[in-house]
């Protein structure tokens, strides 16, 4: 079973931040936060993953709680194209294999 | 990154009869790994496609129903056998590990049993 839950959908304005939350409470101290979407008809992208310290790559910003609880995936400017289901995952390394929750389905409005 | 390619990309398939779905990546990977995805789900782990052995299945899935190969670092095969609609899905081929953190999936193949 995925240890992750995420709302099942939810919308944005276009130009807008938008904030995916996560809760994993039962999480590791050695796992890692991943974080996936999947564009219709197209096979999941790697967006952005952490372990403790706040991240931030060309695509998103990742913000964990300091109780490692929770976290929250912020893409700055959304976009049409960033319409997609965005899954939030846990794993402990790089060779673990990745189980994937229902995610959630981010709308952006234009 | 890597680029996975997948064949056949669609079919269109009779109940009772097997699909083999080839999954070719362009270097070396550590993980590969099937994954279904049925109309309007999330994706579902079949298994881990383990080189030179055995491939690991997930709970709910037989190595009679879904038999793999890998016989190198860089391909494998899925098979679905004795189809029947309740098979009808993406079928999705991901690698990953030895040090990189992202996993990368495959196009997929839709299937339909008909």
């Amino acid at each position: 079973d995925a240890k992750t839950t995420q709302p099942p959908s939810m919308d944005c304005a276009e130009g807008r931040a938008a904030n995916l939350p996560c809760n994993h409470s039962t999480i590791s101290g050695n796992e890692y936060v991943y974080w996936y979407r999947q564009i219709h008809s197209q096979g999941p992208q790697y967006i952005i993953h952490g372990l403790k310290n706040n991240e931030t790559n060309e695509m998103a910003s990742l913000i964990i709680t300091e109780d490692r609880k929770s976290s929250t995936l912020i893409l700055p400017h959304a976009t049409l194209r960033d319409t997609a289901v965005y899954y939030c995952i846990v794993r402990v390394s790089e060779d673990d294999k990745i189980i994937f929750g229902k995610g959630t389905r981010l709308h952006i409005l234009p | 990154s890597a680029v996975i390619s997948q064949k056949p990309s669609r079919d269109i398939c009779q109940r009772g009869t097997s699909l083999t779905i080839q999954c070719q990546v362009d270097s070396q990977v550590t993980m590969m790994f099937w994954y279904r995805q049925q109309p309007g789900q999330s994706l579902t782990l079949i298994a881990t496609a383990n080189q030179g052995s055995e491939a690991t299945y997930e709970s709910g899935f037989v190595i009679d129903k879904f038999p793999i190969s890998r016989p190198n670092l860089t391909f494998s095969t899925l098979t679905v056998s004795n189809m029947s609609p309740e098979d009808s899905s993406i079928y999705l081929c991901s690698v990953g590990g030895g040090r990189i953190h992202e996993q990368y999936f495959g196009p997929g193949t839709r299937l339909t049993v008909t």
